[in-house]
């Protein structure tokens, strides 16, 4: 089975602090993802990365940024945060054979900035 | 307009009922379709892919309609279990080997006793 671990489940920040958010996965998969989801709005791609050292921005890159320096890994960095980041994100992974590979989801990080 | 649409729902049924949940996509070039399965404050997980020629898994069948960019999951004899919410799901080719999933917001489901 697919194993994407996400290195917090809840995690309290404060408004400026600089956040780090953990994503490993054990599958060898080229493709690496960051979204979050909020309530009425769905899950939206932040950021994603198709290979080591390399990313591309989502549909809400504003006030994230990430890294990508091993291909299992791959984190998301809040430089500032404010209190609009509060969130339930969650990275993923897919390989990047075939047209048709579905993304397999770590559990979520509760992230609350106050 | 949204790039995937779903009724948000909640969809309220007794247990044993047939439920549909019906979702449109905007993107004509849309390559992939797939339906997830949320529960509350859990992670989505992949519940079936969605094939042209419509495809069946156990209680849950799932149909695309490429002309009418229309996608639908049908769940038959419905259990407590199915409680979730289910999201509809759309990969879009972005420049290369890497495609996008455009998530649609969810349909939330319960199954009353």
């Amino acid at each position: 089975d697919v194993k994407v671990t996400q290195s917090s489940r809840y995690l309290v920040k404060r408004t400026g602090e600089k956040v780090f958010l953990e994503c490993v996965q054990d599958m060898d998969h080229e493709n690496m993802f960051w979204y979050r989801q909020d309530p009425g709005l769905g899950l939206r791609l932040i950021y994603f990365s198709y290979d080591v050292k390399m990313k591309e921005k989502g549909d809400i890159p504003e006030g994230y940024s990430v890294s990508r320096e091993k291909k299992e890994r791959f984190s998301l960095i809040l430089e500032s945060a404010s209190t609009n980041q509060t969130s339930m994100y969650l990275c993923a992974s897919s390989s990047r054979t075939g047209g048709g590979q579905p993304q397999h989801f770590g559990d979520g990080t509760r992230l609350s900035i106050l | 307009r949204k790039e995937v649409e779903q009724d948000p729902g909640p969809f309220n049924v007794p247990e044993g009922a047939t439920v549909a949940f019906n979702c449109t996509y905007s993107n004509s070039a849309s390559q992939s379709f797939f339906w997830y399965r949320q529960d509350c404050r859990k992670e989505p997980k992949l519940l079936m892919s969605v094939y042209s020629s419509g495809n069946e898994d156990g209680r849950f069948t799932a149909q695309l309609n490429r002309a009418s960019q229309y996608i639908s999951l049908l769940i038959r004899d419905s259990k407590l279990s199915d409680s979730a919410t289910y999201l509809c799901v759309v990969k879009n080719l972005y420049g290369g080997a890497t495609n996008k999933l455009i998530f649609g917001t969810g349909t939330l489901l319960a199954v009353q006793p």
